[in-house]
């Protein structure tokens, strides 16, 4: 079955540490995002990439990165400048150059910095 | 820029009720809309969309939303919810320009809550 993978589903970390969450699909799709999801906010977009080798930041990159090396994979590291990390973060995908525009997600990684 | 409003942030109802979830636009130019449904600790799922064509969508699970461009709004109706609806639905918005990136943009998300 075609589909977004994220692991792991939980993470702890300590206050200070980077940390990268991994997301890949098999949907042979060129587009790719990452969005942090908190309570009564909604999702907010930190990065996508429309295409290998390129991506471009969303509304709240500061303290995260990405890279964007092979279609299938698009980790996100959550810097230890990210000044509060703690959040429920979904990974998505979709056809770009496409008239049906739907995102397709993950099930998401929550991660916990204490 | 796009914005999506739900007022409601959270919505009890009881099964086998009918029930609306409210959606309001803005935008200066045409737009696709979107809900989505997140049950917890899982990502999000498509209900249905809105391109272009018909003012009334269905979308899966018995939900359908109405496309009002004069009220710039996007309801999401059931006519009659199970306990198996209760999770948080998103609208979303995106421009229906077609040059660049035209990002989504979310609400804050209804919960909805089905009781016996």
């Amino acid at each position: 079955d075609g589909g977004i993978t994220q692991s792991p589903k939980y993470l702890f970390r300590k206050e200070g540490q980077n940390v990268t969450l991994s997301c890949e699909q098999n949907l042979n799709h060129d587009a790719m995002y990452w969005y942090r999801q908190d309570p009564g906010q909604g999702l907010r977009l930190i990065y996508y990439s429309q295409i290998v080798n390129d991506f471009q930041k969303g509304d709240i990159a500061e303290g995260y990165s990405v890279s964007r090396e092979k279609k299938e994979s698009f980790p996100l590291t959550v810097t230890s400048a990210q000044k509060n990390p703690t959040a429920f973060y979904l990974c998505a995908s979709s056809i770009t150059g496409s008239s049906d525009y739907e995102q397709y997600f993950g099930p998401g990684t929550r991660l916990t910095v204490t | 820029a796009q914005s999506v409003t739900q007022l409601d942030s959270q919505v009890p109802v009881f099964e086998e009720a009918p029930v609306e979830l409210r959606c309001n636009y803005s935008s200066s130019v045409s737009v696709y809309l979107f809900w989505y449904v997140q049950y917890p600790n899982q990502g999000l799922q498509l209900l249905l969309k809105y391109l272009s064509g018909s003012t009334l969508v269905k979308g899966i699970n018995g939900f359908e939303a109405e496309f009002n461009k004069s009220q710039t709004s996007f309801h999401l109706r059931k006519p009659s919810v199970h306990i198996s609806d209760t999770a948080e639905y998103f609208c979303a918005v995106r421009s229906g320009l077609n040059t660049g990136f035209q990002k989504l943009v979310f609400g804050t998300g209804t919960r909805l809550l089905v009781s016996p």
